[in-house]
């Protein structure tokens, strides 16, 4: 059974830096790419990173470039989201997710990161 | 970057009522169309992938149809269980999601 689940969130400064993590297990971890996705209070989904199989490439949409990196540990099978510079906007649930090809199968139960001072 | 927009972005229906959900990308997305369904304080649920495809395990009663840039998912026959909010998402370039549509319960 594929599980992954999403730790670090927290209440933080704007400006302030979190890291989160996720675990997965149930599937060959290296052999997918894999992604954060966010959710403001009440609001609709973002797409906020992705990372290649060997994570060697990455990609982010302008809204976080340049503060935020993700990165792998294949031999943890661990994802992880380092934010920096966070403002009251990144606000949101984050959740790390997997595809099968194009869809995003499977989810993490996600991890709620606030920035407020 | 392509946008996706959801309508309605609430909708009502009883027990029983065929429910449609439109889909609107700002550019052709070649079918490249998936849909979510997220139940309050649930993470996101697949249903449906590259436009109709029904995920393992959905009821087929959840259906999906489109192209270009139009598509749509139809739930033939609503159960109360499928109070949830619905999101499409295109992955024709990059990874963009909807607005959602709430469905509710008249």
């Amino acid at each position: 059974e594929v599980q992954l689940v999403e730790t670090g969130g927290g209440l933080v400064q704007p400006g302030r830096s979190l890291k989160l993590s996720c675990v997965a297990s149930g599937f060959t971890f290296s052999s997918y790419w894999m992604y954060w996705i966010r959710q403001a209070p009440g609001k609709g989904l973002e797409w906020v990173s992705s990372i290649n199989t060997d994570g060697g490439s990455t990609y982010y949409p302008d809204s976080v470039k340049g503060r935020f990196t993700i990165s792998r540990d294949n031999a943890e099978n661990t994802v992880y989201l380092q934010m920096n510079s966070l403002r009251s906007e990144d606000t949101a649930t984050y959740y790390c997710a997997k595809d099968e090809g194009g869809p995003f199968a499977y989810w993490g139960q996600g991890t709620l990161v606030t920035v407020s001072s | 970057d392509i946008q996706m927009t959801q309508s309605p972005s609430l909708l009502s229906a009883s027990v029983g009522d065929r429910v449609t959900l439109s889909c609107k990308a700002s550019q052709n997305i070649y079918k490249y169309l998936n849909w979510y369904q997220q139940k309050l304080g649930e993470a996101p649920k697949l249903l449906i992938y590259y436009t109709n495809s029904l995920q393992t395990g959905i009821p087929s009663r959840f259906s999906g149809s489109g192209s270009g840039t139009d598509y749509t998912l139809t739930i033939s026959s609503l159960q109360p269980e499928d109070v949830a909010t619905y999101f499409c998402q295109q992955y024709n370039s990059w990874w963009t999601f909807g607005g959602g549509t709430k469905l509710e319960l008249k």
